[in-house]
């Protein structure tokens, strides 16, 4: 019964391909986030989403989108690949915003 | 905006040893407090969490006190095993504002 899956585990793809992360909750939550963990474990959130609203981090380059088929799924698409996205990218839910999250096992990227 | 700072790590202690992770925050209003608990390829994991002054979080032998005078939010264990090696990160959330998370501290447990 896991909360949060994301698949895959790994990805080790080349530098200029489109990948793509999948994420699903099964809490019933309503909202979701993508967060990206650097080699030092800090941790950068990338999106939040619910049924209404998209909050993007301006940071992140636009070669990245979130799509989210339904409440329970929020995907991460990743466009031309770079060297500098290799990192673990972490699926989280929450009921609202402001609640604890509960986070996904996370996916090692690596682009050679 | 809201912010968290924690004591840079890696800490690294003995087995049975009394640990304390320090964490301090900024935040407009009345935030939640939480502490998550990252092992070795995993995810973050809810440890615990206080939401209003005064609060006492606790889970697993862990600690901490919110303290709204002094802004902090230290977590504390009497005596840590090598299981506990991990990362640890202080958070806060507020009504209308996303999640912040603090840098994470590394704790190393020698047997």
């Amino acid at each position: 019964d896991t909360a949060v899956s994301q698949t895959p585990k790994y990805l080790v793809t080349q530098m200029g391909n489109d990948k793509s992360i999948k994420c699903e909750q099964n809490l019933g939550h309503d909202t979701m986030y993508w967060y990206k963990q650097d080699s030092k474990k800090f941790l950068k959130i990338m999106f939040s989403y619910n049924n209404k609203e998209l909050i993007i981090n301006e940071t992140v380059p636009n070669r990245f989108s979130p799509k989210s088929p339904d409440k329970a799924h929020l995907n991460l698409h990743i466009n031309s690949l770079e060297l500098g996205d290799s990192a673990v990218y972490f699926c989280a839910s929450s009921q609202v915003s402001y609640n604890e999250q509960f986070f996904g096992p996370g996916t090692r990227l690596t682009v050679l | 905006g809201n912010s968290v700072t924690q004591m840079e790590g890696p800490v690294t202690l003995s087995e049975e040893a009394f640990l304390t992770i320090n964490c301090t925050y900024t935040a407009t209003g009345y935030p939640s407090l939480f502490w998550y608990v990252q092992y070795p390829g995993e995810g973050l994991q809810l440890l615990l969490k206080a939401t209003k002054a005064d609060d006492k979080g606790s889970n697993k032998g862990f600690e901490a006190t919110y303290r709204k005078e002094t802004t902090s939010f230290h977590l504390e264990k009497g005596s840590v095993q090598v299981s506990d090696s991990a990362v640890y990160f202080c958070a806060l959330s507020s009504y209308g504002q996303n999640f912040v998370f603090g840098p994470g501290t590394r704790l190393s447990v020698l047997p």
